[in-house]
Order: structure tokens, then sequence, then C-alpha cells
């Protein structure tokens, strides 16, 4: 079965470093999701890209993140500099298309990312 | 906009009693109703789903109703185990948009 991979699996760093995240979605998939979930919360949206287009990053903090997906398939999110509170688990995941609200969404394991 | 709402954990049961998780959503129109799961350190997994109202997902035994007059969707299971023990969140999902989730609710079930 097909499935969400990223890496790193953990990541530790020091505030004021740069980190990077990296998914590989679905084989086809064309929507891919990068989410974060701060421990005992739901995920939220950080971007959503649809092949090699940014839909919606209304929730990403310009002024530190980016995320890239150039050739429309596999995707990185960077933080330059961390801070303290970006301490959370990373989530990406891929649906097939943009079009329908029944498509599910399919999630890899995650990183988890810890800021010192 | 659009939230979840779901009942606070956790929630500890014993191996084959009966589970009811409650969810209550905001939204406009006809959005799609979702439970995922989350065991210790993996990512979400899909539960099921329910695409408009009166649809009823099922999966592993859990079972969910869309209910539109109640704006609720509700996740049950007749007899959990040991190894239903997780975090459940319910989701929503206009179309085409990212999945808006509610908190989570902790499962714990002993033997």
């Amino acid at each position: 079965e097909a499935e969400v991979a990223q890496s790193p699996r953990y990541k530790i760093t020091e505030k004021s470093q740069a980190v990077a995240f990296w998914c590989d979605p679905i084989s086809g998939h064309a929507t891919l999701y990068w989410y974060r979930q701060i421990l005992g919360q739901g995920p939220e949206l950080l971007v959503q890209f649809q092949d090699e287009s940014v839909v919606d990053d209304s929730q990403l903090p310009k002024d530190r993140f980016s995320a890239e997906r150039l050739k429309g398939v596999d995707s990185t999110l960077k933080i330059q500099p961390a801070e303290l509170g970006d301490s959370a688990m990373y989530l990406c995941a891929s649906s097939p298309r943009l079009a329908g609200a029944t498509d599910t969404q399919y999630f890899g394991p995650g990183t988890r990312l810890t800021v010192l | 906009g659009d939230s979840v709402t779901q009942m606070e954990g956790p929630v500890t049961l014993s191996e084959e009693a009966f589970l009811t998780i409650n969810c209550t959503y905001t939204a406009t129109g006809y959005p799609s109703l979702f439970w995922y799961v989350q065991y210790p350190g993996e990512g979400l997994q899909l539960l099921l789903k329910a695409t408009k109202a009166d649809d009823k997902g099922s999966n592993k035994g859990f079972e969910a109703t869309y209910r539109k007059e109640t704006t609720s969707f509700h996740l049950e299971k007749g007899s959990v185990q040991v190894s239903d023990s997780a975090v459940y969140f319910c989701a929503l999902s206009q179309a085409g948009t990212a999945l808006i989730f509610g908190k989570g609710t902790t499962l714990s079930v002993s033997s």
C-alpha cells in the first residue's frame, strides 16, 4: 500500500538555527498539505499545494517559514530561524485532487521537532 | 469560520465497554465529516468518513452518522479493545480545502 513519506522523523535543534523537513506524497496525488500539530491539539494547516502552486498559505508564518513543491511532486518545509514555540509535530498529507470534498487525505508519520 | 468541537478526554474504559465520543461542528454549507485516529508516535489514519446528511460511516466496528439537524458526528463502538487506545480526532472539510480538526480525545482501554 502506497504511503506518504516524511523525513526526518525526529529533529532537535537550537533556537535561531535553520531546519528543513521533506515530504514525498503518494504517487499521482496532486494536492499536498503541511499541518502543524502542537502537543495536545489537533493539526492546523500551514500550507496547501495543488501540483506546484500554493493554494492556501494564509496560516503560514512567512517571516520564518517557507515551503516549496518545485516539480509538483515532493515538498520541503523550512523554518529559519527556529523559535522555541515551533516545537511541534509537522505532518504532511496528500490527496488525489483538489476538487471534491470527498477526497481522503493520507497522512505521513510526521516529523517531531524540538527546539532548545 | 468553520470549527469542530469534540468532548475532552481522557476517556477511560474497560475492555468490551461501549464507547461514545461526541463531536459537533459549525460550518456553512455541507461539509464532509471525518474521524481520524492517531496511535502514539504515528501520523493520522482515516477511521471513517461521511459526505452527506444521514450518511453512516463505519470501519473496524466504529460507526458515526452525519446528523445535519444537530450538526453532530458522534463516534461509537459497541465493544472496545485494548488496541483501540489512541487519540481520536473529528474533522471537517469543505470542497477541496484542508481539514479542520477538533482538539482530539484520548481513549485509554484497560483489560
